[in-house]
């Protein structure tokens, strides 16, 4: 299995313009996680999916920042407009069976907003 | 309310040399404890998942311990080599209704030669 795959791994945007961010699951997997992280706060879930549906998205920081998941293979996080305190890596994580068990990690977008 | 705290918040050891890494948390109800690798431009890696009931727990040269009575853990480190050098993150899931998972902010290790 190829893992988590996310894209792009970098993206540089200036304030005020969308950003969509993209993750394919590890086949099987039905819980799919967006996590964002930063020096300051570490790592932070965002919204998590079971079966595609939004189960908890009370770590979204803002309405600006939206996820869908419109199949098992395929989640967006779109942040429409950015903001340079988004700038952070963002990673997609999945699992099998749910957030308590093993969650396995994407490499992870770098997000710059200028 | 739910916390990790993590300590140190940085470690510089020598290769070869043993290390702990420790983790002290505030989590209830208590589900499980998680103890990831994450390498500088990676994403984290999971080490060890330790239950209520699991006392000690390894993987190679990695063992984690849990003392569910003091709410706290430790991740042990034998013979360092330089491809330990990352930060090491400590998380815990809250179980029942809670049902959240509470993160460490993690310890960088730098492992020289």
């Amino acid at each position: 299995d190829a893992g988590v795959i996310q894209s792009p791994r970098h993206e540089v945007t200036e304030m005020g313009q969308e950003v969509t961010l993209r993750c394919k699951p590890i086949s099987g997997h039905d819980y799919l996680f967006w996590y964002r992280q930063t020096m300051m706060r570490g790592l932070e879930l965002l919204i998590y999916f079971n079966n595609n549906v939004p189960i908890d998205d009370s770590g979204m920081p803002e309405d600006r920042f939206s996820a869908k998941m419109p199949n098992a293979s395929f989640s967006t996080l779109k942040i429409q407009p950015s903001e340079p305190r988004d700038s952070a890596v963002y990673f997609c994580a999945s699992s099998f069976s749910g957030i308590s068990y093993e969650q396995y990690f994407g490499p992870g977008t770098r997000l710059t907003v200028t | 309310k739910n916390q990790v705290e993590q300590s140190p918040q940085s470690l510089i050891i020598l290769e070869g040399k043993n290390c702990t890494l420790q983790c002290n948390y505030t989590v209830s109800p208590f589900s499980n404890l998680r103890w990831y690798k994450q390498d500088t431009g990676r994403g984290p890696v999971s080490l060890t998942i330790m239950t209520f009931s699991e006392n000690t727990k390894s993987n190679g040269r990695y063992t984690a311990t849990l003392d569910a009575d003091t709410k706290q853990s430790s991740l042990h480190i034998t013979a360092s080599q330089l491809s330990d050098s990352a930060s090491y993150i400590c998380v815990v899931s809250a179980g029942g209704a809670t049902n959240k998972l509470i993160f460490g902010t993690g310890t960088l290790l730098a492992v020289q030669p």
